[in-house]
């Protein structure tokens, strides 16, 4: 089936970056993509962007593509995410989702990571 | 940008039947995904492509959609159901996801 495990929660200063990482375990990685999405109080839930874990073909939400970067490391089965410039609004529980290899919105997002809290305070 | 809108709460009483609705301009054109989030768990998608059932949930959830809403509906509800769920599109126009606001579901 397949699982995704994150890396910890973060605590950041504003204009500071955060790198979060999601390795995949039981199945072939690279026959996936992920999305990567947040959960903020009182904001539910917001999509970041979908990266294919084949070739590192990327789509990104408008609100965030200037500050975000997804990659993927296929030797390990890692994927991750880059956020720069952060502030207050970006505090929130990030997740990494498994769905689509070709391209986002073809499939559900079938396996999550257990999620990393990042908070923005200064 | 395409908008879903959903009840903010939903409250019924233990055994009994929920259904969650997520609105949209022809949404019945979309596909519709359902997302079950507890606090301090991973979400689960309950519900994929409008009514099918991943193979670890109940049947007491079932899914469908036509005309401008999607509903959820679970049956015998119980305790362990206590959740916001979120319904879920691609927007083919923007190019992105798009999520409702959330229904909290409260198990009286």
């Amino acid at each position: 089936q397949g699982q995704l495990v994150q890396s910890g929660g973060e605590v950041k200063k504003p204009g500071a970056s955060v790198r979060v990482s999601c390795k995949g375990s039981g199945y072939t990685f690279a026959s996936f993509g992920i999305s990567w999405v947040r959960l903020a109080p009182g904001r539910g839930l917001e999509w970041l962007g979908w990266i294919s874990a084949y070739n590192g073909n990327t789509e990104y939400s408008q609100k965030v593509q200037d500050r975000v970067t997804l990659t993927t490391e296929k030797s390990t089965g890692t994927a991750y995410m880059e956020l720069r410039s952060l502030t207050s609004d970006d505090t929130a529980l990030y997740f990494c989702a498994r769905e689509s290899l070709t391209r986002p919105g073809v499939d559900y997002f079938d396996v999550w990571g257990q999620g990393t809290m990042l908070t923005v305070s200064s | 940008s395409y908008v879903l809108t959903q009840p903010p709460s939903v409250s019924v009483a233990s055994g009994k039947t929920a259904r969650v609705t997520c609105g949209g301009n022809n949404l019945e054109s979309k596909t519709v995904h359902w997302i079950q989030v507890r606090p301090g768990q991973a979400p689960v998608v309950v519900i994929s492509h409008d009514r099918d059932r991943p193979s670890e949930i109940p049947a007491r959830f079932s899914g469908f959609n036509s005309g401008n809403t999607a509903t959820l509906t679970i049956s015998s509800v119980e305790a362990g159901d206590e959740a916001t769920y979120f319904c879920q599109v691609w927007d083919t126009s923007g190019d992105h996801y798009v999520f409702g606001p959330g229904t909290k579901v409260t198990v009286l």
